[in-house]
């Protein structure tokens, strides 16, 4: 069973600054299964990023994914007040394991 | 637009069921899979299984194998999830999502989460 770890915890930058958010797994992941989410307080998560690269509809090109095999990264070009949020790197495909995320603040 | 809407907040005592429900706009033939997430106060987010509309299939995380169950009616296109048993830990807030086709690996659109309050 694959177990996701992000990196750093919490990670405290300023708007205009560039984000680069860590998912490392224990075990290979295919690309094509390596999805991130953004979660702002009290809301449900939502679709950033999915297949380690692709953006999801309406998501503004400051945000990309990268990596393969056990390490992927998320970066923030150029931090938007709204960006700042928790980010969750998710494997799909069964148990679906969610990393804890990566809280990202001001 | 698609919409997930989900139940309203409950509070249960331990012991008893919950059970959350998720209407899909636009119906829930047309997708390939309901997914339900639930994520503690404070906490990350957990896959508990998922529903595939074609065959009614069922998918439960193995921890929660045994006392939960997923339903759906497609008259109404909601989605049910039912957890037996419930201890104060099943406090939260749980989300359901959707995957539109097989093809696409990923939950494009969530629910706005419903809050079950485990409470003596």
């Amino acid at each position: 069973e694959v177990v996701l770890t992000q990196s750093p915890g919490t990670l405290s930058l300023s708007p205009g600054a560039k984000a680069t958010l860590s998912c490392r797994a224990s075990q290979k992941v295919l690309s094509v299964y390596l999805v991130w989410y953004q979660q702002k307080p009290g809301q449900a998560p939502r679709l950033l990023i999915h297949g380690t690269s692709n953006r999801a509809a309406g998501i503004p090109d400051r945000f990309s994914g990268s990596g393969s095999g056990t390490d992927f990264t998320l970066t923030i070009a150029s931090l938007e007040p709204e960006d700042f949020a928790v980010y969750y790197c998710h494997q799909y495909g069964s148990p679906f394991p969610f990393g804890q995320g990566t809280r990202l603040e001001i | 637009q698609v919409h997930l809407v989900q139940s309203g907040p409950e509070v249960k005592k331990p012991g008893s069921s919950m059970k959350v429900s998720c209407e899909v706009s636009g119906g829930i033939s047309n997708i390939y899979a309901i997914n339900w997430v639930r994520q503690a106060p404070g906490r990350g987010l957990e896959w508990m299984g998922r529903f595939i509309p074609n065959g009614e299939i069922v998918n439960s995380g193995q921890k929660f194998r045994g006392r939960v169950s997923i339903t759906a009616d497609t008259f109404s296109n909601t989605v049910y999830m039912e957890l037996r048993r419930l201890t104060f830990d099943d406090t939260a807030m749980y989300y359901c999502a959707r995957v539109l086709s097989p093809k696409n690996f990923y939950f494009d659109y969530w629910g706005q989460g419903a809050l079950i309050t485990v409470s003596s």
